[in-house]
């Protein structure tokens, strides 16, 4: 595709839940990362791959988030026992190599999970 | 914790009038990167800043990096309308390939 594409746009789920968010990078970018966007906040990090290197996962709030890149490509963030303060924007993007290669980050439009 | 400090959180202005917002890093930066983000949208670059006290212009936005490389700023001459929203900060930090952390922004509103 063109840009990032993250899927669902919205999510609603009931507290307790597991939602599963998507996201498809640009093809050939080698770094993806995961933000939060709580409402009028700023981007809070949560994880980052690169390449074939082990995640950064230093982000991730507790252990009821995880995420995974297949293939070097499509990245699936989850969160179990969906809690009300999860309730935020997830924001993914993704660039040609890691922030220290000097390439811009592309977001996708991010997706909206509330949990009620 | 947050490596990447942007003050000011909100700044209010009068069309027509200047904007700067200011970012300070814990470490020593390769490179700092702004955002801007539009209510409701998504980030989108603006600029990279690379070499020791560099300065880059686009039309009414000035963007400089410290001489020190921990520091940076945005100035917008003349603010418009079109110039609402959220400015951001990022930088590199940990890892070799560097993960991308973002300061908290600076909420720019435009009063016509």
């Amino acid at each position: 595709g063109a840009g990032v594409s993250q899927s669902p746009s919205n999510k609603v789920t009931e507290k307790g839940k597991d939602v599963e968010l998507r996201c498809d990078p640009i093809s050939g970018h080698t770094a993806l990362y995961w933000y939060r966007q709580s409402l009028g906040q700023g981007l809070e990090f949560l994880i980052y791959f690169q390449g074939n290197s082990a995640p950064d996962k230093s982000g991730l709030p507790s252990d009821r988030f995880s995420a995974e890149r297949t293939g070097g490509s499509v990245s699936t963030l989850t969160i179990q026992r969906t809690q009300q303060e999860d309730s935020a924007v997830y924001l993914c993007a993704s660039s040609l190599r890691g922030a220290r290669g000097y390439t811009e980050a592309f977001f996708g439009q991010g997706t909206r999970l509330t949990v009620v | 914790g947050q490596q990447v400090m942007q003050i000011p959180q909100y700044q209010h202005v009068q069309e027509g009038e200047d904007f700067t917002t200011y970012c300070n890093s814990s470490t020593t930066l390769s490179n700092i990167q702004w955002y801007k983000q539009r209510p409701g949208g998504h980030p989108v670059f603006l600029i990279q800043l690379v070499k020791s006290g560099e300065v880059k212009k686009q039309k009414r936005l000035t963007f400089q990096f410290g001489e020190a490389k921990k520091n940076s700023s945005l100035h917008i001459t003349a603010t418009q309308t079109t110039d609402v929203g959220t400015y951001f900060c990022a930088g590199p930090y940990g890892g070799s390939q560097g993960n991308l952390i973002f300061g908290k922004g600076t909420k720019l509103s435009v009063k016509p």
